[in-house]
C-alpha cells in the first residue's frame, strides 16, 4: 500500500473542462512532486514544492497549475488541456533539504483528454 | 549524452536465471542512487537504494562504481513475478530535488 494517496485514479475530460488532481501524504515530507509519464517512457518532472514553496517548474505550459495548500497536500489544476496531455500523472514526496532520500510515489491519476 | 543511460532491453530470461542490468550516469557530483521497479500501468516502487559499499536484499544485489560512474542490479534465481521495468534513478546533485530517471530496462521472465 502506498503512503501517498492520489485522487482521482482515472479522469476523462474535454479540452474545455477544468479539473484538478489531488495528492496527499502523511509521512511528514516537506518536498512534493508532480511527474508526467507517457507509455513506455520514464516519468518526467513537472513541478517540485519544497517547504510549501514552488522550487522547480520544468517549463510546464500554464494550462497546468500546481498548488500546495499545506505540507500534506498537493494539487494540480488542469484547464484547456490538449489530447497530447493524456498521460499518467504521478505525485511523489520526499524529505526536503540536503538529504532528500528516496521518492515515494502515489498510484497515479490516469488522465484522458478528449 | 543522456544524464542517466540504461539499456532498454527487453531482456527475456528463463525462470531461475541470473540477470544483470547496468546504468551509467554523467554527473560526477551525483550523491544518491536508486533502483525502482515499475509494473505495467502502475507507479514506480523503490526496489533498492544503492550505497557505495554495495547492498543486497535477498535475490537482489546493487553495486555502485563511482570511478566509472555506473550502478548495477543483479537478480538471481529470477521469478516470473520479477517481470517488470527496472528504472535507474540518480539524485543529481543532492538537495536539488532533481531525480533523473533512466529510460528503464524491461525484463520478462519466461516459464
Amino acid at each position: 500500500d502506498t503512503e501517498v494517496t492520489q485522487t482521482p485514479k482515472h479522469l476523462v475530460m474535454g479540452m474545455t473542462n477544468k479539473k484538478s488532481l489531488k495528492c496527499e501524504q502523511h509521512m511528514g515530507h516537506r518536498a512534493m512532486y508532480w511527474y508526467k509519464q507517457k507509455a513506455k517512457k520514464p516519468p518526467e518532472l513537472m513541478f517540485v514544492y519544497s517547504y510549501e514553496k514552488l522550487s522547480i517548474n520544468e517549463s510546464v505550459p500554464s494550462r497546468f497549475s500546481p498548488e500546495c495548500p499545506n505540507s500534506s497536500l498537493l494539487n494540480l489544476h488542469l484547464h484547456a488541456l490538449q489530447p497530447e496531455d493524456s498521460a499518467l500523472y504521478l505525485c511523489a514526496s520526499s524529505h526536503a533539504g540536503r538529504n532528500t532520500g528516496e521518492l515515494f510515489f502515489g498510484e497515479g491519476s490516469r488522465l484522458t483528454v478528449l | 549524452r543522456k544524464e542517466v543511460e540504461q539499456d532498454p532491453g527487453p531482456f527475456n530470461v528463463p525462470e531461475g536465471a541470473t540477470v544483470a542490468f547496468n546504468c551509467t550516469y554523467s554527473n560526477s557530483a551525483s550523491q544518491s542512487f536508486f533502483w525502482y521497479r515499475q509494473d505495467c500501468r502502475k507507479e514506480p516502487k523503490l526496489l533498492m537504494s544503492v550505497y557505495s559499499s554495495g547492498n543486497e536484499d535477498g535475490r537482489f544485489t546493487a553495486q555502485l562504481n563511482r570511478a566509472s560512474q555506473y550502478i548495477s542490479l543483479l537478480i538471481r534465481d529470477s521469478k516470473l513475478s520479477d517481470s517488470a521495468t527496472y528504472l535507474c534513478v540518480v539524485n543529481s546533485p543532492s538537495g536539488t530535488y532533481k531525480y533523473i530517471f533512466g529510460t528503464g530496462t524491461r525484463l520478462k521472465v519466461l516459464a
